[in-house]
């Protein structure tokens, strides 16, 4: 298996665009989840899906966030408007109950 | 919600010495904590985790130690090596993972 992937893997963008990230699991993984991090903030769970199903989404900073995962093998992080506050590196990972979590390799997003 | 504390922030040890990593949390629910390191530029990797239901793990140079009645878990690394040199992060949780703030830790040949 590959892994999780995600694309694009560099993003720079200004601000006020739309940002979509997006996220491949592992296949056979029903849990996958959206993390940012930052040096001030750290690692942050964003929302987490469970047969593609939104379990937990408290850790979405504000309405300018969604995700979705229309099927198993697939899932957005969009951001708009995009500010500069989200710059960061977003990470995707997933798991299934008998494995342990597998993050992506990231996307660094840069809004200028 | 879940809290985790994570000491100490950045460790500097001599190659070859060991190295000391401790996390504190308040949720009892808790019943899963891993270790992950994350290398400049990479994801995040897990290296070990522990289940509630024991008190102690060792995979070769790497051991964690659980204390669920004081909430508190460790990780040790012995013989650090320079390739050791990472940030590493505890976390805690079960169906979701909450992590501490991360140990840079720096191992100096």
């Amino acid at each position: 298996d590959a892994g999780v992937i995600q694309s694009p893997r560099h993003e720079v963008t200004e601000m006020g665009q739309e940002v979509t990230l997006r996220c491949k699991p592992i296949s056979g993984h029903d849990y996958l989840f959206w993390y940012r991090q930052t040096m001030m903030r750290g690692l942050e769970l964003l929302i987490y899906f469970n047969n593609n199903v939104p379990i937990d989404d408290s850790g979405m900073p504000e309405d300018r966030f969604s995700a979705k995962m229309p099927n198993a093998s697939f899932s957005t992080l969009k951001i708009q408007p995009s500010e500069p506050r989200d710059s960061a590196v977003y990470f995707c990972a997933s798991r299934s109950d008998r494995t342990e979590q597998f993050f992506g390799p990231g996307t660094r997003l840069t809004v200028l | 919600g879940e809290n985790v504390e994570q000491h100490p922030s950045t460790l500097s040890v001599q190659e070859g010495d060991s190295a000391v990593i401790k996390c504190t949390y308040s949720d009892s629910a808790s019943n899963y904590f891993p270790w992950y390191k994350q290398e400049l530029g990479k994801r995040p990797q897990l290296i070990i985790d522990i289940r509630s239901n024991v008190g102690e793990k060792k995979d070769q140079r790497i051991a964690v130690t659980l204390n669920k009645t004081a909430k508190h878990f460790s990780l040790h690394i012995t013989e650090t090596q320079p390739e050791d040199s990472a940030v590493y992060f505890c976390a805690i949780g079960n169906e979701k993972l909450t992590f501490g703030t991360g140990t840079r830790l720096t191992i100096i040949p």
